[in-house]
């Protein structure tokens, strides 16, 4: 199984609403990474779990809270958000550690905020 | 901070054609990989192929192979017989081999094949 699962693959929320993004893997991975992507741009780095630990955390506002409540699912909830954090987000799995060792990508939830 | 450049935003290939995409990088490390991405429009995100920095040989699969020039530091990616299924973003990125699991992305070159 080399699937990363996404879901919801679509979601539309205003900015007082609570929602939340699942990821899920069963490679097996220790690394698992939630992206940001605009369109025509590479994907943003926001938050790296390594062994279920917050190893990167790049800056990201708090209405974005991720989680890792085990080594196959990674969540991102989301509080409060702005128009411009409409986007697509990824998330992406990888083994941990120094080898050869390239992501794999879920196909992503697409988020429109209003 | 590493970063990966692609310096070419946009590229166009006759079907059928060959077709090369840019990418440097700045390092200093000496083991590290390299990585070219597909994104195809509003599909997943797939490896294409991807290069060991010691490896003096370049990495092929089928279609795909690198130009992978460690001095230079420049990572190409030549795409032979292009098909129309080829049409997508493609992002070149980077990985160190000992610190950390961070990738590093570059701006991506959008490829259309002409029919």
């Amino acid at each position: 199984d080399t699937e990363v699962t996404q879901t919801p693959k679509h979601l539309v929320m205003g900015m007082t609403n609570k929602k939340s993004l699942k990821c899920e893997q069963h490679m097996g991975h220790r690394a698992m990474y939630w992206y940001k992507q605009k369109a025509k741009k590479p994907p943003e780095l926001m938050f790296v779990y390594s062994y279920e630990k917050l190893s990167i955390n790049e800056s990201v506002p708090s209405r974005f809270s991720p989680e890792c409540p085990n080594s196959s699912l990674l969540n991102l909830h989301l509080h409060a958000l702005q128009p411009e954090d409409s986007a697509l987000y990824l998330c992406a799995s990888s083994r941990s550690g120094p080898s050869y060792n390239e992501q794999f990508f879920g196909p992503g939830t697409r988020l429109t905020v209003l | 901070a590493q970063t990966v450049t692609q310096s070419q935003p946009e590229m166009s290939v006759q079907e059928a054609e060959t077709v090369t995409l840019s990418c440097t990088y700045d390092t200093s490390e000496s083991d590290y990989y390299l990585f070219w991405y597909k994104q195809p429009p509003s599909r997943q995100m797939i490896l294409v192929i991807r290069q060991e920095a010691y490896k003096q040989q370049n990495a092929t699969e089928n279609r795909f192979s690198v130009n992978f020039q460690k001095a230079a530091k420049s990572f190409s990616l030549k795409i032979s017989d292009s098909q129309l299924g080829d049409a997508a973003m493609y992002f070149c990125a980077y990985r160190s081999a000992w610190s950390g699991n961070q990738f590093y992305f570059g701006t991506g070159t959008s490829l259309t094949v002409i029919p």
